[in-house]
């Protein structure tokens, strides 16, 4: 089976860093991906690792371990923007482009 | 902006009734894909389509179905909505050889 951990609800100030954790369990694994979520909105990609190490894209990063089968996501300056919800997703070991999502993060950035 | 359309974009019906939720896009994509996101459960895969008439069932397919008899649409049917049916449904495409999924504008579904 598949699964992705990332905590429910992570609150941080505007302008700092913040840190969003998935750990996952996959029968095969290609890469991890993240999306973002604002209320009412559809899902939109940000990052994709499928190697080792740190992806760096603006104020966004996404790291990758998969020795440790684990990655986060970290953001840089927060602004009130960033309040949204966060997935990561993996896409399993067949051809067919599948992704398991995690339940998501919730990041509510304050003033 | 990947060129995909859901219809409706709201719903509301009542229990025991059949459904039909449409997604629409512009692109040709080959893989073509049906969530339903509750709280609490992030984005679940219903079914997923990898060509035309070419589907197979995701994660939580019991009481839906779907086809695909043009490479541009991908329907999804509740043949019995239930109550238990109340989501808001996304659809998504992922770009030939693609690791990046693109989401439809969802509908949201209630069923009484």
């Amino acid at each position: 089976g598949q699964s992705l951990e990332q905590p429910s609800e992570v609150t941080a100030v505007e302008g700092a860093i913040v840190q969003i954790n998935c750990t996952y369990q996959t029968s095969g694994f290609y890469g991890l991906s993240w999306y973002q979520q604002h209320d009412g909105g559809a899902p939109t990609f940000l990052s994709y690792n499928a190697l080792d190490g740190l992806e760096e894209t603006g104020r966004f990063s996404s790291f990758l371990s998969r020795s440790d089968s684990y990655g986060y996501l970290l953001l840089q300056e927060l602004q009130m923007k960033d309040s949204a919800s966060y997935f990561c997703a993996a896409r399993g070991a067949d051809s067919s482009y599948k992704l398991i999502f995690g339940s998501g993060t919730r990041l509510l950035v304050r003033p | 902006d990947a060129g995909i359309t859901q219809s409706p974009r709201h719903k509301v019906t009542e229990t025991g009734t059949p459904v039909t939720l449409r997604c629409h896009q512009t692109e040709n994509h080959r893989y073509m894909y049906w969530y339903r996101q509750d709280p609490g459960h992030g984005l679940r895969l219903i079914h997923y389509s990898y060509g035309v008439k070419d589907t197979d069932k995701g994660e939580v397919s019991d009481g839906y179905s779907v086809s695909r008899s043009k490479t541009e649409d991908f329907l999804l049917t509740l043949e019995s909505a239930t109550s238990s049916q109340t989501s808001v449904y996304f659809c998504a495409i992922t770009p030939r050889g693609g690791e990046t999924q693109y989401f439809g504008p969802g509908t949201r579904l209630l069923v009484l």
